[in-house]
């Protein structure tokens, strides 16, 4: 596509549910990365993939994190047993490689209640 | 560790009055810079980024910043800003030697009309 589309674009659930966000970054971008950023602060890193090498998680906040990439393409973050404090904006962003400017989707705002 | 200051939370401006929004890192080596932005409603995007050469870079909109080694700054400007500059402000920085960026907390700029 045209830029990195993240799917939903907003997302409530309950406390204790699991949930999924989607990322489909731009084609031909080997490099993705995964992004929070909570009301007021920067954005704080989560994951990041680079082609076919293992992904660098030393982002993730907790066990109940964890995020694949199918095929070089399309990544998925899952959140398992939502807590209020997983609230915030989820960004995605790709690009040519580590280092190079980041492309970033719309992201998925994330509501916990 | 890598980390990057933005000095300002919350700027407040008429039009065509001049912005200077300041941005230090720490760290010793090599680095990438980008300053990014997200206007209302919208995706984060590149406004200007520095990899090497004259340090003063200029980007979309009539931005422009400079890179000072010395200081370890990125700070952006513009000699007279508009309405539709209403925005938050994002620095981010890259060693070299890693493909993580480390992001400021953001400035969000308001432009009176």
């Amino acid at each position: 596509g045209a830029g990195v589309s993240q799917s939903p674009s907003n997302k409530v659930t309950e406390k204790g549910k699991d949930v999924e966000l989607r990322c489909d970054p731009i084609s031909g971008h080997t490099a993705l990365y995964w992004y929070r950023q909570s009301l007021g602060q920067g954005l704080e890193f989560l994951i990041y993939f680079q082609g076919n090498s293992a992904p660098d998680k030393s982002g993730l906040p907790s066990d109940r994190f964890s995020a694949e990439r199918t095929g070089g393409s399309v990544s998925t973050l899952t959140i398992q047993r939502t807590q209020q404090e997983d609230s915030a904006v989820y960004l995605c962003a790709s690009s040519f490689g580590g280092g190079t400017e980041a492309f970033f989707g719309q992201g998925t705002r994330l509501t916990v209640v | 560790a890598q980390s990057v200051s933005q000095h300002n939370h919350h700027v407040i401006l008429s039009e065509a009055a001049s912005l200077e929004l300041g941005c230090n890192y720490s760290y010793g080596g090599t680095v990438n810079l980008f300053w990014y932005v997200q206007y209302p409603g919208q995706h984060l995007q590149l406004l200007l980024k520095y990899f090497s050469g004259d340090p003063l870079v200029k980007g979309i909109k009539g931005f422009e910043a400079e890179f000072i080694k010395s200081k370890f700054s990125f700070n952006l400007r513009k000699p007279s800003v508009q309405w539709s500059d209403t925005a938050e402000y994002f620095c981010a920085v890259n060693a070299r030697s890693n493909y993580q960026l480390i992001w400021g907390a953001g400035t969000k700029l308001i432009i009176k009309p």
